[in-house]
């Protein structure tokens, strides 16, 4: 079955600093897609960034980058440049499509803390 | 990308009774999905609700409890019924998207049962 694993539960980080959130999964699929999530304390659900499978480049947003190495399983995404909004907690997925639907599947979260 | 109208946003709801979520996506999509988000947790899917057809439900999620429409490509309601303390969560919808990020979320109904 496939998994997502992040392994902070909190992460504390000084303003104006950069941030790596550690997020590593498990499939046997050759095709997948990995997605980050910023969930504030409003509750929504808030796009990041996305990797696909056979994306050979690193993807990157504006301030975020995903740091893919395919081989160890592990996607970590980096926030550059903190700022006190980025306060919140963060979740990797995986897309999984075990079942016949294209669905996706959550790790355990990372809340961030920016200081000023 | 689409965007979805979830509602309610919150609720506080008496146990014993049943509430009924909405979800209205702005075009038409072939997947939805429900999620709970229990207390300092992360999302756990509910079922996976495509038009036309009977709801795929996860393990320990059960049709009596969580009954869910889908009754054309733009809107999925879920209902929690019989609801007790423990139901007290977020629940989310999503949708499957064309291009990314694909998978758009409702902004989520946060219940509390008391």
């Amino acid at each position: 079955a496939q998994k997502i694993t992040q392994t902070q539960p909190g992460m504390f980080v000084q303003e104006k600093e950069a941030v790596t959130l550690d997020c590593t999964y498990d499939t046997s699929d050759q095709s997948y897609g990995l997605f980050w999530y910023k969930q504030p304390s409003s509750g929504e659900m808030i796009f990041l960034i996305y990797q696909g499978s056979y994306d050979e480049q690193n993807a990157t947003e504006g301030r975020y980058s995903l740091n893919f190495q395919k081989a160890r399983k592990s996607a970590n995404l980096v926030i550059s440049a903190s700022q006190l909004g980025d306060s919140a907690m963060y979740f990797c997925a995986m897309s999984d499509v075990s079942g016949g639907y294209n669905k996706l599947i959550f790790g355990a979260g990372t809340r961030l803390a920016v200081h000023p | 990308s689409a965007v979805i109208s979830q509602k309610p946003s919150r609720d506080i709801c008496q146990r014993g009774t049943s509430l009924t979520i909405q979800c209205q996506v702005d075009s038409q999509v072939t997947m939805m999905f429900w999620y709970r988000q229990q207390p300092g947790q992360s999302l756990t899917l509910i079922a996976t609700a495509n038009q036309g057809s009977e709801a795929t439900y996860e393990s320990g999620f059960v049709i009596d409890k969580f009954p869910i429409s889908r009754p054309n490509l733009t809107f999925s309601t879920l209902t929690v019924s019989n609801m007790s303390p423990e139901d007290s969560s977020i629940y989310l919808c999503s949708a499957r998207d064309r291009g990314l990020p694909g998978y758009t979320f409702g902004s989520g109904t946060r219940l509390t049962v008391v």
